[in-house]
């Protein structure tokens, strides 16, 4: 049971460059969501959704876009990257009503 | 906007100590996490819990509802417990307010 994979662990990008970063659970939870890591903040709230087709924005949506396709799987993508956004990013999935929630093990992103 | 506030920030113990990790919460919750995340590593769950108290070895978390406050303790503490202690409280939509987390360093 892989629970909920993060793809890349590590990633350096370029000012301007774009990519996606992959999120992939095997619970068929409803419930995903981005969060960014960032010293001395917490998690916060990049863009979330509730079942597949439907997604929102959290606490901090801008510079990010996501999709949700399938139940499976939820790609945030950076269109443009910027030195800002520079964190650790953690996909996390739970079921409704069980307020449980799993995290993948965090990509580490440096854009430079 | 601190919905979650935790304490200390840092902590350093030596091994064997009992050590006790606060968190306060503003908002109205049905259950709160106590998460755990290692230098480097993801963040796994420790604890869910609405009421009183729970175990887990050497870890017990404690909740009081009317005063919107939750512990984490760790008896006899190890250096394999060195890691960053996360607060986290649902809101609707099952997503989270977390707090800033407390780094814990254990040494021999």
């Amino acid at each position: 049971n892989a629970g909920v994979t993060q793809t890349p662990k590590f990633q350096v990008l370029k000012t301007g460059q774009s990519m996606t970063l992959q999120c992939a659970q095997d619970m068929n939870h409803e419930y995903m969501s981005w969060y960014r890591q960032d010293p001395g903040m917490g998690l916060r709230l990049i863009h979330y959704s509730v079942g597949a087709g439907i997604t929102d924005q959290g606490e901090v949506p801008n510079g990010y876009n996501v999709s949700r396709s399938t139940t499976e799987d939820f790609p945030l993508r950076l269109l443009s990257a910027a030195p800002s956004q520079t964190s650790v990013y953690f996909c996390a999935s739970s079921a409704s009503g069980t307020n449980r929630a799993f995290f993948g093990q965090g990509t580490r992103l440096t854009v430079v | 906007k601190n919905e979650v506030e935790q304490s200390p920030q840092n902590l350093t113990a030596q091994e064997g100590e009992f050590i006790t990790i606060n968190c306060s919460y503003s908002v109205g919750i049905s259950a709160l996490h106590w998460l755990q995340q290692h230098p480097g590593g993801g963040i796994v769950s420790l604890f869910m819990l609405s009421s009183g108290k729970k175990k887990h070895g050497r870890l017990i978390a404690t909740i009081n509802i009317q005063e919107k406050h939750s512990s984490l303790h760790i008896t006899a503490s190890h250096p394999r417990d060195s890691a960053v202690y996360i607060c986290a409280v649902p809101n609707t939509g099952n997503q989270f307010y977390f707090g800033t987390g407390t780094s814990l360093t254990v040494i021999p």
